[in-house]
């Protein structure tokens, strides 16, 4: 089983519409969370960290179940500059290890006009 | 503050051809580390550093070296290059949650 499972899509939807994305992780030791958005062959990009009490940022929020170990991105009245993968991103380990970057295989999102 | 430099962008080696990847950043991250990326596999982790002195095993390590000698830089090196080493190569640094990716090297071994 992977560390971090993502529904890879594509997820393809209208302008406006909401898509959500779930990710699990199978570590119960994992200490952090984070979306990161990858445009097409450009690097990673931190879209937000995901807590426990759930945060938003404008049209996006993201919340974390750490009894289920699951994760989920909320995006709302979608737009064409959403369009991009969608990483699931989770971090264990101790000091001396770094809080390595565990990846999800991505989620690709196309929005149409 | 130019974040996190990757060079070469672009690389096309040949098999049993060793090269060397380049990282810096100034940012005095302590945290650096290499990714591999490839099609339907997400990035997977090949080596880690906490800091200058200090590297460790990732995920996929295998065919690759690395040195940390000071804050700044993190070269990853291909000892002898085969065609299952082609792949997009990502360079990151942190200070506390905080990653910042390096642009890439896309890396063809032919």
């Amino acid at each position: 089983r992977k560390e971090v499972e993502q529904d890879p899509g594509p997820f393809n939807v209208p302008e406006g519409a909401t898509v959500a994305f779930n990710c699990t992780y199978s570590n119960s030791a994992s200490q952090s969370f984070f979306w990161y958005r990858q445009d097409c062959r450009k690097e990673p990009k931190l879209l937000m960290s995901v807590y426990s009490s759930g945060n938003e940022d404008g049209r996006f929020t993201a919340q974390l179940n750490r009894a289920s170990q699951y994760i989920s991105l909320l995006i709302r009245d979608s737009k064409l500059s959403d369009s991009a993968t969608y990483l699931c991103v989770v971090t264990f380990g101790n000091n001396n290890q770094g809080g390595k970057l565990i990846f999800g295989q991505g989620t690709e999102l196309s929005v149409k006009p | 503050n130019a974040g996190v430099t990757q060079t070469p962008k672009f690389q096309v080696l040949k098999t049993g051809q060793s090269m060397t990847l380049q990282c810096a950043q100034d940012m005095n991250h302590e945290y650096m580390s290499w990714y591999r990326q490839d099609p339907g596999m997400g990035l997977r982790l090949i080596h880690y550093s906490v800091g200058a002195g200090i590297t460790d095993q990732g995920e996929v390590p295998n065919g690759y070296n690395v040195s940390r000698s000071t804050t700044e830089d993190f070269p990853l090196r291909l000892l002898s290059a085969a065609p299952s080493q082609t792949s997009v190569y990502f360079c990151a640094s942190r200070r506390g949650d905080g990653y910042t990716f390096g642009s890439g090297t896309r890396l063809t071994v032919v």
